[in-house]
């Protein structure tokens, strides 16, 4: 099966930028996404970006893509407290089937 | 827009009972729809890919007879906790994808069961 990694665990200051890594294994896909999950919720879409693209901007938030070394990630400019929460990267494959990341928790310190 | 509620919210329940989950696309319809199961602090486990009018498919180690799921029309699919135990207890999410705009899923805001 597709493997997605991220990293556990994150924490930024207030104010400072965050970057969210992800690797992946199947570089087959046709869109990679970026979601959101805060305690007890369910996942709202961030973001996402489609396998041939290499970046991304949306306002706060921009996504990098390196096909090469199947590297997905996402920073989130002058973070907030409200940031925090876990997020999930996720590939798109056809036929609308995700394999999502393992997420990493992000913790904004004030 | 594209919004999916689930319902219900939360739900607490004595073994040995059977328990269903609506998921709803709200604005749009949906061809397709997804169940998944989230441990604590875990990520989110594919349980079935749920098409309208046609029977489920459910991924390896799911019990199909357990998870009883039936997408009825293109706005609504529901999730069957049948005899459920202990182990049951999760939180169950939907998504459903929206026609036209490639392979992008949206999310419900889960449901948590609990089995006593």
């Amino acid at each position: 099966g597709e493997d997605v990694e991220q990293s556990l665990f994150l924490s930024v200051r207030e104010g400072d930028s965050s970057v969210i890594n992800c690797t992946y294994t199947d570089s087959s896909s046709t869109y990679l996404y970026w979601y959101k999950q805060e305690p007890g919720a369910g996942l709202q879409l961030l973001t996402y970006i489609f396998s041939n693209m290499d970046m991304k901007q949306d306002q706060r938030l921009t996504v990098l893509l390196n096909k090469k070394d199947k590297h997905l990630s996402l920073r989130i400019a002058d973070t907030q407290t409200g940031d925090s929460a876990i997020y999930f990267c996720a590939e798109g494959f056809t036929g609308n089937q995700f394999y999502f990341g393992t997420g990493t928790s992000l913790t904004v310190i004030p | 827009g594209a919004v999916v509620s689930q319902h219900p919210s939360r739900v607490i329940c004595k073994s040995g009972t059977s328990v269903k989950i609506e998921c709803r696309s709200l604005d749009f319809q949906a061809t397709t729809m997804f169940w998944y199961r989230q441990f604590p602090k875990q990520s989110l486990m594919l349980m079935a890919t749920s098409n309208e009018g046609s029977k489920a498919t459910y991924e390896q180690g799911v019990e199909k007879d357990k998870f009883l799921i039936n997408h009825a029309s293109l706005t609504l699919s529901t999730l069957t906790v049948t005899s459920a135990h202990p182990e049951d207890s999760s939180f169950y999410i939907c998504s459903a994808g929206k026609q036209r705009e490639g392979e992008t899923q949206y999310f419900g805001p889960g449901t948590r069961l609990l089995v006593l």
